[in-house]
């Protein structure tokens, strides 16, 4: 089965830093992978998708993650946070053993601070 | 607007008793899902739909139960059994069979439920 391990439980930036926000996928085949935001007592948001097409995806919110094969690298990254950035960040691959089941992470709580 | 509503937005019941928890979409997805979200364990799939009449246990269906007896709406039975019931549950849709491999979920905004 696939999965995904973020590294990382609490990332802590400055308004303005760039943002890394770590993932590793663990597949036989290619996978679709997906990175979601959820703020404080709500449901997920998807940011953006790698569905097999451009390896560097843009995303919603100035986002962007690049898939990395040789290094079963997802990383999420922002060039300058912005306090509205806050929140908690999952990573998330297609289980290719049952094709409807999105497999997530444990997820990375991204503090952002003045 | 079209989105996913789930109810209540908190519950409080007593250990040993059954809890309902409602998932309604008007989104049109024939795709429906329910995760059960714990602080530093992400989230688990309990159970999903894809289509009316039918549903797949997911990674953690031990204790729960659901129906799927109209396109928009997948109830969420939290039983009994169920050894540690206090958590944030979710309820998600996507577009279809096909379009479920794209992976992209809608989510309402959860129901916490706390067991006293």
């Amino acid at each position: 089965a696939q999965s995904v391990t973020q590294l990382g439980s609490h990332v802590s930036v400055s308004e303005g830093a760039l943002v890394l926000l770590r993932c590793n996928y663990s597949s036989s085949v290619p996978p679709y992978l997906f990175w979601y935001v959820q703020y404080p007592n709500q449901g997920l948001q998807l940011l953006l998708k790698y569905t097999s097409a451009a390896t560097l995806v843009k995303g919603i919110n100035g986002f962007e993650a690049e898939f990395k094969k040789s290094e079963t690298s997802f990383h999420l990254t922002k060039p300058s946070a912005h306090m509205s950035d806050a929140a908690e960040y999952f990573c998330a691959v297609i289980n290719t053993g049952t094709a409807s089941k999105l497999t997530f992470g444990t997820g990375t709580r991204l503090q952002v601070t003045l | 607007d079209g989105g996913i509503t789930q109810s209540p937005k908190y519950l409080f019941r007593k250990e040993g008793q059954n809890v309902t928890l409602s998932c309604e979409q008007n989104l049109n997805h024939d795709a429906m899902y329910w995760y059960r979200q714990d602080p530093g364990q992400g989230l688990r799939l309990i159970y999903y739909s894809q289509i009316v009449n039918d549903f797949q246990k997911g990674d953690i269906a031990e204790g729960y139960s659901v129906s799927r007896e109209k396109k928009e709406s997948f109830p969420l039975t939290v039983t009994s059994a169920q050894k540690n019931p206090t958590a944030f549950y979710l309820c998600a849709s996507s577009k279809g069979r096909r379009d479920s491999y794209t992976g992209e979920l809608f989510f309402g905004e959860g129901s916490r439920l706390t067991v006293l």
